[in-house]
């Protein structure tokens, strides 16, 4: 069966400090990754994307995701957190077979930067 | 540039009440979805419609039932609420066109649903 995991559920660190938003995945056939920002009381929003091709993806905001397919990860960076960056942070994955563009979520991770 | 949206924002229902969520999106989107969020279990995926005219269930289907009522709108309905139905709904659309497995899904901002 497809899932996604996000390990931790809050993450802080200090703004101008690199940051790093972790993500394992399990999915039969390759995988499409993505992930997704929700700031309070908004819907999510899309930062970036994994479907094929180089293994550092760039994306929304300054943020990037390193896809590791031997380790089945998909950790979300970047260089120099934030302030505005505290949000809460999905990762998700395609389910395979067909062409519904149906989602898996993780649980979701709380990005909090401090000044 | 409205995307999807969400009505109402806010609801407050009795338990056994029923209503409607409303969806429309405007970027002329395949495929449409109902997730409920709940803390600490990321979104869990309700009902879908891969193209108009049909729908599948998802995840949690139960106590929900759905209608994709041309391209643009999908309705999420609670039949007989329960407090277990306390969360915040959204609905997200994603697709143009023959392919929609590398494109990104789309979100409202969500209706935010009390069951006393």
């Amino acid at each position: 069966a497809q899932s996604v995991a996000q390990p931790e559920d809050q993450v802080n660190v200090a703004e101008g400090n690199p940051l790093t938003v972790k993500c394992t995945y399990s999915v039969s056939g390759n995988p499409y990754l993505f992930w997704y920002v929700q700031y309070p009381n908004r819907g999510l929003q899309f930062l970036l994307k994994y479907i094929t091709g180089d293994n550092l993806v760039k994306g929304s905001y300054g943020f990037e995701a390193e896809f590791n397919k031997s380790q089945t990860s998909f950790h979300l960076k970047k260089p120099s957190a934030l302030v505005s960056d505290s949000a809460l942070y999905f990762c998700a994955v395609r389910v395979p077979p067909g062409n519904t563009g149906k989602l898996i979520f993780g649980q979701g991770t709380t990005l909090q930067v401090k000044p | 540039n409205a995307g999807v949206t969400q009505t109402p924002k806010f609801q407050v229902l009795k338990t056994g009440q029923s209503m409607t969520l409303q969806c429309a999106q405007d970027m002329n989107h395949n495929s449409m979805y109902w997730y409920r969020q709940d803390p600490g279990m990321g979104l869990r995926l309700i009902y879908y419609s891969a193209s108009e005219g049909t729908t599948d269930k998802g995840e949690v289907p139960n106590g929900y039932n759905v209608s994709r009522l041309n391209k643009r709108e999908f309705s999420l309905r609670l039949e007989s609420a329960a407090p277990s139905q306390t969360s915040v709904y959204f609905c997200a659309s994603t697709g143009q066109g023959a392919g929609v497995s590398n494109q990104p899904q789309h979100f409202g901002d969500g209706t935010r649903l009390s069951i006393l």
